[in-house]
């Protein structure tokens, strides 16, 4: 049980394009899901906790409005990164709180790893 | 900024034992001590957790002093298959996780 998977696996864009990550709670519903960034030999950072039906919260210097983030149902949260640029280029990783559990517990998804040309 | 302090690798013949430590001597009374661990290019995967009793669990052990400043995780029979960064993590129930630089556990034949 607790399995959280993310979609696509791996993405290559062209710059100035958007690209959308899906994150998803397989078998538990996730009132509270989390996204982090990693650049390579670096740990992860987190960038927001998304909350269902309502808006995410952001940590700071992370950009609302370039990483757009949508928890619309209890099993889904999707991160959209707009007009990427090869800065992006990175590692993005979700994970997820069963709805009991609070913030107790989160399980991980694969990550998805984002290439910008 | 992270609560820990971990040495930021360590090496480990296979079969023997892994003890890696963790430093976090500002624990508060209602945080909790967490290790995750993230095998290259994956999500990181939970290992064990506690307050203030020992813990075992079928993939380690976690070993936290009496005035919970410092803790061990031990991995009892390490295999290649261990290698990868190792998280400790402290935080209240409610907090959010949030990661350190971690050690990089290197398991050699």
């Amino acid at each position: 049980g607790a399995v959280v998977s993310q979609h696509p696996s791996w993405v290559i864009c062209k710059s100035g394009t958007s690209v959308k990550i899906e994150c998803r709670s397989l078998d538990f519903q996730a009132t509270t899901m989390f996204w982090y960034r990693q650049f390579p030999k670096q740990s992860l950072m987190l960038m927001a906790t998304s909350n269902e039906g309502s808006k995410a919260t952001y940590e700071q210097g992370v950009e609302k409005d370039k990483f757009l983030i949508n928890h619309a149902s209890l099993t889904l949260s999707t991160l959209t990164v707009t007009s990427a640029h090869p800065e992006d280029s990175s590692f993005y990783i979700c994970s997820a709180s069963p709805r009991t559990s609070g913030y107790n517990e989160q399980f991980f998804g694969p990550g998805t790893r984002l290439t910008v040309l | 900024d992270a609560k820990t302090t971990q040495p930021p690798s360590m090496d480990c013949a296979e079969g023997r034992a892994a003890n890696l430590p963790c430093n976090h001597s500002t624990i508060s009374g209602n945080e909790y001590v967490y290790w995750y661990r993230q095998i290259h290019s994956q999500g990181p995967q939970y290992i064990i957790h506690g307050l203030k009793n020992n813990e075992t669990n079928e993939m380690a052990s976690l070993i936290i002093t009496e005035d919970r400043k410092s803790s061990t995780l031990i991995l009892p029979h390490a295999t290649l298959r261990d290698t990868a960064v190792y998280y400790c993590i402290v935080r209240a129930p409610t907090d959010k996780l949030i990661f350190g630089t971690g050690t990089r556990l290197q398991v050699f034949p």
